[in-house]
This record gives C-alpha cells, structure tokens and sequence, in this order.
C-alpha cells in the first residue's frame, strides 16, 4: 500500500533554532517527492521538489534531502523564525496512473516560540 | 503567489441545506482539483478534472458534484449539507503535460465548512 509517514507529529522550537522534519514513504513507482508549507487556515505552498536524481535541494532556509534507496526525505530549517510556525507536509507523486497520483502525509506542526 | 481563489472562505450552514463552494483560477490551467483537509489528516482528493466538460471522482468517496463549464472555474456542489461534511475543502490547479508540470498543484485558501 502506497503511504507516506511524517515524524514528529508536533514540534515546537524556540525561535533561532534548527530544526528537522522526517517523511518516510512506501510509494512506488517513484516519480518525485515535494515539501509543502501550510500556514494555519490557508493552502499549502511548495517548498522544494526532488526528483529521484537529487539528493537536496535548497529554497532559503530550508533544505531538503532524498534517498531514494531508503525512501526517506528529511526538511531541515535553519534559524527558525516565528513565520515559520506551519504544518509542513510531504507529498510524494507516482507514475503509475496517467493522472500522476499524488500522496499526501499527515504533516509535521511546527510551532516556533520567540 | 498562486491565482486561484475560493469563497466563501468560512461557511456555517443547517443541515439539509444546499451549498456550492466557489473556486476560480486565472492561470489558464487545464487540471484543477477539490480535496478535502481534517484537522491534522492527510488531503484527500474528492473531485479533478483534465478540461472543460470533463469531472472524475477521486479517492474518497464524497456526496459532493462539480461541474467544469468554464476552464477557469470549478465549483463544488453538496445537494443537502449533513453534520459529517464538516470540513475543509481546498481547491488546486495545475499545468497540462507530465512530470513536474503535472504535480505542480497551487492552492487555493480553502473553504471551512461547518454543517450544525
């Protein structure tokens, strides 16, 4: 069964911290892996996408890792700031239907405090 | 900053009511997408369509219509709000082709809905 798992469920950090976020994935065949931000009643925005070649991927303070070998993916944030309070989610996309299905993990609330 | 948008974004209604929710984009994208968000769960997706004149049934299986009459505009339907219908509701849209194109979804703000 096609899954994707994020860990922790929660977490909160003071501001100026790093911190990092997990997404373990059972989705195959394999086509890319993609971190969304949501802020707390809005949709979620694209951070980073990986394809299966990459092993990182940088948008600012936020750098994203794949292996693809392990099917994990981590979203690391640097020097959190309190805009980054959000539920970050990992979506991971297959190529195994022509709509190009989408799966979506639960997310990771993160709640930075100053 | 993704064009798409939603309204009504938060919606208290009675049961057996009816109610659409509004989703329009001006990206002039030919896929667009309803999906259904609880509180610290996955999306799940309800409705999508490639085109105009073309709506599919997604995974989790919803009471909700749509309609695709015009490119930039896909509406979702429920014909008589019940209790468990509360939720919210998130539209997308992405580009024609495949790959990255295709998986790229912008979102919109989404509509919470509140059934009593």
């Amino acid at each position: 069964k096609n899954q994707v798992e994020q860990s922790p469920q929660s977490l909160i950090i003071l501001e100026g911290k790093n911190c990092t976020l997990q997404c373990n994935y059972t989705v195959s065949p394999f086509s890319n892996l993609r971190w969304y931000k949501q802020d707390t009643g809005r949709g979620p925005v694209s951070l980073t996408i990986m394809t299966f070649s990459e092993n990182t991927k940088s948008n600012g303070r936020y750098t994203a890792t794949l292996d693809a070998d392990t099917k994990q993916s981590s979203l690391h944030i640097t020097a959190s700031q309190l805009s980054d309070s959000a539920s970050y989610i990992c979506v991971v996309s297959d190529r195994g239907s022509t709509l190009g299905r989408l799966y979506f993990g639960r997310g990771t609330q993160l709640t930075v405090w100053p | 900053e993704a064009d798409i948008y939603q309204t009504p974004r938060y919606l208290v209604i009675g049961t057996g009511k009816k109610i659409t929710l509004e989703c329009s984009q001006t990206m002039g994208h030919d896929k667009m997408y309803w999906y259904q968000q609880d509180p610290g769960m996955e999306l799940h997706l309800i409705h999508y369509s490639y085109g105009v004149n073309s709506t599919e049934k997604g995974d989790l299986s919803s009471e909700s219509t749509v309609s695709r009459i015009r490119t930039e505009h896909f509406p979702l339907t429920l014909e008589s709000a019940r209790p468990s219908h509360t939720s919210q509701y998130l539209c997308a849209s992405s580009e024609s082709g495949r790959g990255l194109l295709l998986d790229t979804q912008y979102f919109g703000p989404g509509t919470r809905l509140t059934v009593l």
